[in-house]
């Protein structure tokens, strides 16, 4: 079945360790690629996506993702975290439907 | 301010009573989606709506009604709530489609005993 795979699905870092959640998917053709982040008791907000051009795209609050076609990969990182990014993080893929299909999710916990 | 609201944001309920969930936006947008979202599960999509009166189903519409009458309100409707579908509810909009960023409401945490 066509799907979107977060492996990671709790993960824990010291402050200023460096990031990276991995996000595949298995649908074919084109497809718009999405972060969405989840602060403990917020509602989500976009931290960035891609549809097309330069597969490095940059979001807000320092992260980025690279978008690697032939991997069916979108995987997010950040350089040096904050504990502030404590939240739940979620891949979605649009694949040029009309529905946007999510991931399971990645809880990340930062201690300081 | 550009939002997206939702009421209630909590309810516990029984199983069979009627209930609606409402969603409102502010921004004119023409897509609406419903979501819910489980431990383990990640988000579902419910229903979506392209623009008034079109609406079509998700991945999980079993259970669910939604109607698209006025562009700014996209209720979603459980006629006959069961336990399974004790979770947490998310409206969501864009403004054409999925080729923009989605807002989300704050989410109604549904209980059914």
């Amino acid at each position: 079945a066509q799907s979107v795979s977060q492996h990671n699905h709790h993960v824990i870092l010291s402050e200023a360790a460096s990031l990276e959640l991995g996000c595949n998917y298995s649908y074919g053709g084109t497809v718009n690629l999405f972060w969405y982040v989840q602060y403990p008791g917020q509602h989500l907000q976009l931290l960035l996506k891609y549809f097309s051009g330069d597969p490095l795209v940059k979001g807000i609050k320092g992260f980025e993702a690279e978008f690697i076609k032939s991997k069916f990969s979108f995987n997010l990182r950040k350089p040096s975290v904050q504990w502030s990014d404590t939240a739940e993080y979620f891949c979605a893929v649009n694949p040029y439907t009309d529905k946007l299909i999510f991931g399971t999710g990645t809880r990340l916990q930062v201690f300081p | 301010e550009a939002q997206v609201t939702q009421n209630p944001r909590y309810l516990i309920t029984v199983t069979g009573k009627k209930l609606t969930v409402t969603c409102s936006q502010n921004m004119n947008h023409e897509y609406m989606s419903w979501y819910r979202q489980d431990p383990g599960l990640g988000l579902r999509q419910i229903y979506y709506s392209m623009n008034v009166e079109v609406t079509d189903k998700g991945d999980v519409p079993e259970g669910y009604k939604v109607s698209r009458k006025e562009k700014r309100n996209f209720p979603l409707i459980l006629e006959s709530p069961s336990p399974n579908q004790t979770s947490l509810y998310f409206c969501a909009s864009s403004r054409d489609g999925l080729s923009y960023e989605q807002y989300f409401g704050p989410g109604t945490r549904l209980t059914v005993t």
